[in-house]
């Protein structure tokens, strides 16, 4: 079964970075996933697609700052140089032929 | 710029029915398979199903938790997708995202959300 698992939370300082982690379940290291950001009150916006080799897609718009990269099942959303507008859910999805599946979404706070 | 505008939420009495719709522009609608997602009060995000581009039959796929309740539909000619919402439970209270789905790799009829609208709140309640 296609599954994703994010850790419910995250911290970390201003100006700082912070990895955030996205597991596939074991039979499905080979997918690829997409990180979306969704900041308190807001709709989620689409940060990028990720494959399992690392490559990524970003959206219109997203910063340098955002990248990922990835090993194994795990899927990574490294954001360097925290602001303040970074406080916000991460989620990642995957998706076969007829199935969309997001994570849990991970809360990040920026100290 | 691509867009995504929603309408047709409100409040709905549980067992009724309602119609969403999700008007696009900025991107030739028909090339592209369409999405909905949805978030209940203070949850994450659920898929909830999505319409493949003519062509590749426009087919849909649906959740588990509303297969046989909702149906996606598309008009290319008029860049809006809908979802037709029947049975609703409380349950179903949520924000509703309409979303284009681009492609995983080129020329696949499915992949993953790369833009969103920015939500209709439906509400089922007596």
């Amino acid at each position: 079964q296609l599954v994703l698992t994010q850790s419910p939370s995250a911290s970390a300082s201003l100006g700082a970075s912070v990895k955030l982690t996205c597991t596939l379940s074991s039979e499905h290291s080979t997918y690829a996933i997409a990180w979306h950001q969704q900041q308190p009150k807001k709709g989620p916006r689409f940060l990028m697609k990720l494959t399992s080799d690392g490559s990524h897609i970003k959206g219109d718009g997203i910063p340098d700052r955002f990248s990922g990269s990835s090993s194994g099942t795990e899927r990574y959303l490294t954001i360097s140089s925290l602001q303040s507008e970074d406080d916000a859910d991460y989620y990642c999805q995957t998706w076969d032929s007829t199935i969309h599946i997001f994570g849990g979404g991970t809360k990040l706070t920026v100290l | 710029e691509v867009q995504l505008v929603e309408s047709g939420g409100g409040l709905v009495q549980p067992g009724r029915s309602l119609r969403l719709s999700c008007t696009a522009s900025g991107f030739t609608f028909g090339y592209y398979a369409m999405s909905w997602v949805r978030q209940a009060p203070g949850k994450g995000l659920e898929w909830v199903g999505f319409i493949r581009s003519r062509a590749f039959g426009g087919t849909t796929e649906y959740a588990a938790s509303v297969q046989g309740r909702f149906t996606i539909s598309r008009d290319d000619s008029k860049s809006i997708a809908y979802l037709e919402m029947n049975s609703l439970t409380t349950d179903d209270t949520a924000v509703y995202y309409c979303t284009r789905v681009n492609p995983a790799l080129p020329g696949y009829s499915y992949g993953y959300t790369a833009y969103w609208g920015q939500g209709a709140l439906v509400t089922v309640s007596s």
